[in-house]
């Protein structure tokens, strides 16, 4: 993997569901792995950043895995809900910050 | 504290005229970057800078140009502007670029409101 690639393109779900997206990124030159949420019309939030092989993070209803050495990691939202709504970005940092194209999320009530 | 700042807002040029895109931080970031977010493609990298008088080129450089004086400005300017830069530009920064050390690599970035350009 050369790039920073993010799957699905877009997602539309019920709210309620649970939901999970991908992001591969290049194993080599890792430091670390950044999660980001876009809303329409602001700027990218932080989510979670995470370094080493196996992390979880957690925030409320959403949390994070990291798989360094195959060079993935995933995002689930569990019950989502309509404000859940948003881009999300995830970044490799090799010593500068390189995003996947992002992952949209349409929450319907 | 202000955070990151990005002046203008919105701007409409030209093409073949040339500006400048301010961004300013008061967190005594050492990490500034610039990057532009079209439809589909997320954020790319337009250029970098990991301290005062250090520069470099990210994903997509050309038609761009920087410079790094002091350690608040990472201004962007667009030497002659054509309608493929057209795009929402944003400024962000961060303590460290994540070379100097693991206990420093998980460095969150913090965005700009964003510059949209529009070139004619």
């Amino acid at each position: 993997i050369l790039n920073v690639e993010q799957s699905p393109q877009s997602l539309h779900v019920q709210e309620g569901d649970s939901t999970n997206f991908t992001c591969s990124f290049p194993s080599s030159n890792f430091y670390a792995l950044h999660w980001y949420r876009w809303e329409t019309a602001k700027s990218p939030e932080a989510l979670f950043v995470m370094t080493l092989n196996g992390d979880e993070k957690k925030k409320g209803r959403i949390s994070a895995t990291l798989n360094t050495k195959e060079g993935y990691s995933y995002l689930y939202i569990k019950g989502s809900q309509p404000e859940d709504s948003a881009t999300y970005l995830c970044a490799s940092n090799t010593g500068k910050l390189i995003f996947g194209q992002g992952t949209t999320l349409q929450v319907k009530p | 504290n202000a955070g990151v700042t990005q002046t203008p807002k919105f701007q409409v040029l030209k093409t073949g005229q040339s500006m400048t895109l301010q961004c300013a931080q008061d967190m005594n970031h050492e990490y500034m970057s610039w990057y532009r977010q079209d439809p589909g493609m997320g954020l790319r990298l337009i250029h970098y800078s990991v301290g005062a008088g250090i520069t470099d080129q990210g994903e997509v450089p050309n038609g761009y140009n920087v410079s790094r004086s002091t350690t608040e400005d990472f201004p962007l300017r667009l030497l002659s502007a054509a309608p493929s830069q057209t795009s929402v530009y944003f400024c962000a920064s961060s303590r460290t670029p994540g070379l100097a050390g693991p206990y420093i690599r998980t460095d969150t970035q913090y965005f700009g409101p964003g510059t949209r350009l529009t070139v004619l």
